[in-house]
């Protein structure tokens, strides 16, 4: 069973098109992180969100954290090639798995030129 | 400092061979992951270590696994009589334990393949 469910599973688009991707869980989390992964390499951190109804900006990327700290959205605005990648949120809980994140399945996310 | 170190990058071994595998962490990180990740799916934790002490090792970590933070600076990987389904990418991270939260920075991982 998957703590933290992303969706779309996979996501194909245009250069210039605008995306979200979803992250959503039933347990709350202190934090939340994204992350992008390109083949054959390891996830990239692109952003924490701590307080519930965080927004982050990150140039063309918004990254979203729930009210009641259960989900998280990221939105891509005019995507670019470059942008293609495996999108990843991660949440901390605490209690004793304070060092452990758990992950979701990724979203994979084509950019087409 | 050139971030998180993995060697190998890739390995192949039979069936039942012994494979280890190595971690650099960031120099002045102090807690040290490794994770598993499989095709299609998202990294799936294996244990961690803060300084030399090893914290939390997770059900997936059999006894064929073991894992060692000598000194509090690399870190070790071994997998026994290892089978088919280890076949995975084995990522290593660090992190720095200075006011929760902070991310994890990932090695670029040692692709296990077992025939």
């Amino acid at each position: 069973t998957q703590l933290l469910e992303q969706s779309p599973q996979f996501l194909s688009i245009q250069e210039g098109e605008n995306l979200t991707v979803y992250c959503n869980s039933s347990s709350v989390f202190s934090s939340l992180q994204w992350y992008r992964q390109e083949p054959g390499e390891g996830p990239v951190l692109l952003v924490t969100v701590v307080t519930g109804g965080e927004v982050k900006k990150l140039k063309r990327l918004t990254f979203q954290f729930g009210d009641a700290r259960k989900d998280s959205s990221l939105h891509i605005t005019a995507a670019q090639p470059g942008d293609t990648g495996l999108y990843l949120c991660a949440g901390r809980s605490g209690g004793s798995t304070l060092g452990r994140l758990y992950f979701g399945r990724g979203t994979q996310l084509t950019v087409w030129p | 400092d050139t971030g998180v170190s993995q060697n190998p990058r890739h390995k192949i071994t039979k069936r039942g061979q012994n494979v280890t595998f190595r971690c650099d962490p960031i120099s002045e990180h102090n807690r040290l992951y490794w994770y598993r990740q499989t095709l299609g799916q998202g990294p799936e934790f294996l244990t961690y270590f803060q300084n030399e002490a090893q914290l939390e090792k997770s059900r997936l970590l059999s006894d064929r696994f073991s894992a060692e933070r000598p000194k509090g600076s690399f870190s070790t990987l071994e997998i026994q009589r290892t089978e088919q389904g280890d076949s995975a990418m084995y990522l290593c991270a660090s992190s720095l334990l200075i006011g929760e939260p902070r991310g994890y920075t990932f090695g670029s991982g040692t692709r296990l393949t077992v025939v």
